[in-house]
């Protein structure tokens, strides 16, 4: 294990529907990360926390939301999301902000139906 | 634009067998590359990480080589064993603004290892 536990593992939701994404870090990191890996393209970085303030949001759609209420959580609140959202979403976390080695959840697979 | 591109795509091998991934990028500034390995329904675990200054790095059966003249990067596995199927990731570090790295991912090269 990564010191890092995301939940739900998959999450199956409707277009109307609001869900969350959970990130717990065990390793007593400073940053944070959401990605989003889609098939056959590169991780695109969507949103770091650093010491709990948002510090970088990658052009991301509002639909997305993102929680940092302490150090060793992060969420990611989810609504009225559309089918190309569909994707395994990783939570990482790093020491420090921008921090070479960065450890990676398993990822919460999202279909969007 | 700051890129890392990976080939190939995907790869069978039988086991026993050697392969070697490559990894190509156009990053600057650079500052250190590392390859991650991501198994099926997992997140990536880092393998390996290279700084400007050094060729060659070893884990295990897993040997990186850095070229920073060319900017090229390889992973070679050496007697392949089913357990390494997996994506296999490569991805560059670039120093930024505000003294923060930046990491660029590659898409990955597919590993499927056969008895």
């Amino acid at each position: 294990e990564t010191g890092v536990t995301q939940t739900p593992r998959h999450l199956v939701m409707g277009m109307t529907n609001k869900k969350s994404l959970k990130c717990e870090q065990h390793l007593g990191h400073n940053a944070m990360y959401w990605y989003k890996q889609s098939a056959k393209k590169p991780l695109e970085l969507m949103f770091v926390y650093s010491l709990e303030e948002r510090v970088e949001n990658n052009s991301v759609p509002s639909r997305f939301s993102p929680e940092c209420p302490n150090s060793s959580h992060l969420f990611l609140h989810l609504h009225t999301l559309q089918p190309e959202d569909s994707a395994l979403y990783l939570c990482a976390s790093s020491q420090d902000r921008g921090g070479d080695i960065q450890y990676f959840g398993a990822g919460t697979r999202l279909s969007v139906l | 634009k700051n890129q890392v591109e990976q080939s190939p795509q995907s790869l069978i091998i039988l086991e026993g067998k050697n392969c070697t991934l490559q990894c190509n990028y156009t990053v600057s500034p650079f500052s250190n590359l590392r390859w991650y390995k991501q198994d099926t329904g997992r997140g990536p675990v880092s393998l390996t990480i290279m700084t400007f200054s050094e060729n060659t790095k070893s884990n295990g059966r897993y040997t990186a080589t850095l070229d920073a003249d060319t900017k090229q990067s390889s992973l070679h596995i050496t007697a392949s064993q089913l357990s390494d199927s997996a994506s296999y990731i490569c991805v560059v570090s670039a120093r930024v603004s505000g003294g923060y790295n930046k990491l660029i991912f590659g898409a990955g090269t597919r590993l499927a290892v056969h008895p």
